[in-house]
């Protein structure tokens, strides 16, 4: 069965520090790694990784993956409260499978 | 785009009753999943379709639940009967799949329709 397991569960931060979140994945075929921002509604699209290595950064956010040691990490620079979300992790055959998700809190 | 599209956005329902959700993709995208969330157990795909044809349903937790797709714009998601259990956020994403990059397989969610059953 695939599994994806995120780290830590809860974070709890002021403004303005760098936070790094942790995921790792158990995926038959897997394709690629998906990292989503959930606030009181759907889920949206953060990154998209395929390739080991390869940094994906968008504003203050980045990430990269590990297909050897099967993990990824989604690091947070100058956190605002706007930040604030479940930040979940899935990784991909097709079909996603999904980790519990990570809570966020960015306190002013 | 107006995104995916799903309804009704909340539902209140009694035991027993029968509950449609649906869902509209995003126009082009040549897969749709179903998925439900809950506290304890997250987000779980229950069914995802490849150009209307359901792929794995191994997700869906028993036989009350159903999903179609008639058309590629459309697809269905049934409860019958409903239980208190199944209540949660019920969630439709749709997605590219697997043809040219593989940003393509990025796949973007509806707003989710919340079922309460009573």
């Amino acid at each position: 069965e695939d599994k994806v397991v995120q780290s830590p569960l809860s974070l709890v931060v002021h403004e303005g520090d760098t936070v790094t979140l942790n995921c790792s994945y158990e995926v038959t075929n897997f394709r690629s790694l998906l990292w989503y921002k959930q606030e009181k509604k759907a889920p949206t699209f953060l990154f998209m990784l395929t390739s080991s290595g390869i940094e994906k950064k968008s504003g203050r956010l980045s990430s990269i993956l590990d297909k050897k040691e099967l993990f990824s990490i989604l690091n947070i620079t100058a956190t605002q409260t706007g930040d604030s979300a479940v930040y979940l992790c899935g990784g991909s055959n097709y079909k996603l499978t999904f980790g519990k998700g990570t809570l966020l809190t960015v306190n002013p | 785009d107006a995104g995916v599209i799903q309804s009704p956005r909340h539902e209140v329902t009694e035991m027993g009753q029968e509950v449609t959700l649906r869902c509209k993709p995003i126009s082009g995208h040549d897969y749709l999943f179903w998925y439900r969330q809950t506290m304890m157990r997250g987000l779980e795909l229950l069914i995802y379709f490849n150009n209307n044809v359901p792929i794995d349903d191994s997700g869906m937790p028993e036989d009350r639940f159903s999903a179609k797709m008639p058309n590629a714009s459309f697809s269905t998601l049934k409860i019958q009967p409903s239980e208190p259990r199944d209540s949660a956020v019920y969630f439709c994403a749709s997605s590219f799949g697997t043809s040219g990059s593989g940003d393509q397989e990025t796949q973007y969610f509806g707003p989710g329709t919340r079922l309460l059953v009573l």
